[in-house]
């Protein structure tokens, strides 16, 4: 079935430093959400985009829906301890369908 | 207001052991769905219900199943556990389907099948 590949599986930062995951499908999506989970927690909803080469921010969160639907991304910046977690993205088709996510790991 | 709640937190079964988890949420929301979540890995849907007395097959339906007797409530059941699914099982619930569908999550249930 349809699918989003999402990446890298990892991502190695030191506190400071900025962060980007990418979300791509090899098909034109109708919306692209994105969860934040803690280590230990569950996923809890950021933000969804539903338009065209949509851009939304939230705090130094930047979210990015790409001009033909089939792409998004979510860019950190200057990461803090608190950003640590994966980020998922999902689309919605009839059910969600999720990405494998990207993990935030700060180096001491 | 809740949200939405697990039970139980944590629990330990032997190989063909049965047990029920329990979701609840108290938003109104008409679909419910449970999630299985291994080491590392994404969510994966195992099954859904889009209203009171309906189920459906997620992605990852084998050795499970479940009842949406009340709306609020939405079951799963393993029948006879086996060290696969050993998991951490999550619940979410939603207002719809569509475009503005925004899964809410519960804490999750982990299950150690020895």
């Amino acid at each position: 079935g349809q699918q989003v590949m999402q990446i890298p599986q990892y991502q190695h930062v030191q506190e400071g430093e900025d962060f980007t995951t990418y979300c791509n499908s090899s098909t034109t999506l109708s919306n692209i959400q994105w969860y934040k989970q803690r280590p230990g927690g569950h996923p809890v909803f950021l933000i969804q985009l539903v338009k065209s080469g949509e851009v939304k921010k939230q705090k130094r969160l930047t979210f990015q829906f790409g001009e033909a639907k089939k792409n998004s991304s979510l860019h950190i910046t200057a990461t803090q301890t608190t950003d640590v977690g994966t980020y998922f993205c999902a689309y919605s088709n009839y059910q969600l369908i999720w990405g494998a996510g990207t993990k935030l790991i700060i180096k001491p | 207001n809740a949200g939405v709640t697990q039970t139980p937190k944590f629990r330990v079964l032997k190989t063909g052991q049965s047990m029920t988890l329990l979701c609840a949420q108290d938003m109104n929301h008409e679909y419910m769905y449970w999630y299985r979540q291994d080491p590392g890995m994404g969510l994966r849907l195992i099954h859904y219900s889009v209203g009171e007395g309906t189920t459906a097959k997620g992605e990852v339906p084998d050795g499970y199943n479940v009842s949406r007797l009340k709306k609020q409530n939405f079951l799963l059941g393993l029948e006879s556990a086996a060290p696969s699914q050993t998991s951490v099982y999550f619940c979410a619930s939603s207002y719809s389907v569509g475009n503005q569908e925004t899964q809410y999550f519960g804490p999750g249930t982990r299950l150690l099948v020895l």
